[in-house]
């Protein structure tokens, strides 16, 4: 079946400009997750879905980044005046819900990331 | 405040030797802990899980990693290191009232040949 897809997977902007990345989650997936990874570094956990719970916020690094999941499925994540030290990979990643059971029980499948670039 | 560390930036491992790649947790609650690796160019794959039950779990590629309740710790181990394991390998865990995961800063595995 069709895992975790992102888009764009690379995005070049300048700095000040505002940018949207996509999420597609793997169907019937209730958490949906935002990492960052800069060159080299681990993953910096940015926000985190759970169904209808009110999300997870407390690794956006700024009132600059922000996040929607519409409909309980595609998530975006915009980043406002972008900055040089915005460049990295964003990742997104879903699992299933707590309680599903199952082999599958929170694991997390990753999508390819979208690599952003700030001049 | 939930963490997991990774005590080691680098592991470099002689081909054909066992490897070990370090982890320790600190949570509130029965942890559920993962191992997740990177390879050059690709994506995060899960490796493998504890939930509950046995302490030693194995996972994907040979791997396997053993949870210790007392030392706190979920070490990823393989008894034969291949070349093609070089990779970033991530420990995470999630407390078992909190669905959120959190991910070690990851340690970059050398096998040399």
């Amino acid at each position: 079946g069709a895992g975790v897809s992102q888009s764009p997977s690379n995005k070049v902007t300048e700095k000040g400009k505002d940018v949207e990345l996509r999420c597609d989650p793997i169907s019937g997936h209730t958490a949906l997750y935002w990492y960052r990874q800069s060159l080299g570094q681990g993953l910096e956990f940015l926000i985190y879905f759970q169904g209808n719970s009110a999300p997870d916020k407390s690794g956006l690094p700024s009132d600059r980044f922000s996040a929607e999941r519409t409909g309980g499925s595609v998530s975006t994540l915009t980043i406002q005046r972008t900055q040089q030290e915005d460049s990295a990979v964003y990742l997104c990643a879903s699992s299933l819900a707590r309680g599903a059971g199952g082999s599958a029980y929170n694991e997390q499948f990753f999508g390819p990331g979208t690599r952003l670039t700030v001049l | 405040a939930q963490s997991v560390a990774q005590p080691e930036d680098q592991v470099n491992v002689a081909e054909g030797n066992p490897l070990t790649v370090k982890c320790t947790y600190s949570v509130s609650g029965n942890p559920y802990l993962f191992w997740y690796v990177q390879y050059p160019n690709r994506g995060l794959q899960f490796l493998l899980k504890y939930i509950t039950g046995d302490n030693l779990v194995k996972g994907s590629y040979g791997f396997e990693a053993e949870f210790n309740k007392s030392q706190t710790s979920f070490h990823l181990k393989k008894p034969s290191a291949l070349v093609s394991d070089s990779a970033l390998y991530f420990c995470a865990v999630t407390p078992n009232r909190d669905d959120k995961i959190i991910f070690g800063k990851g340690t970059r595995l050398h096998i040399l040949p």
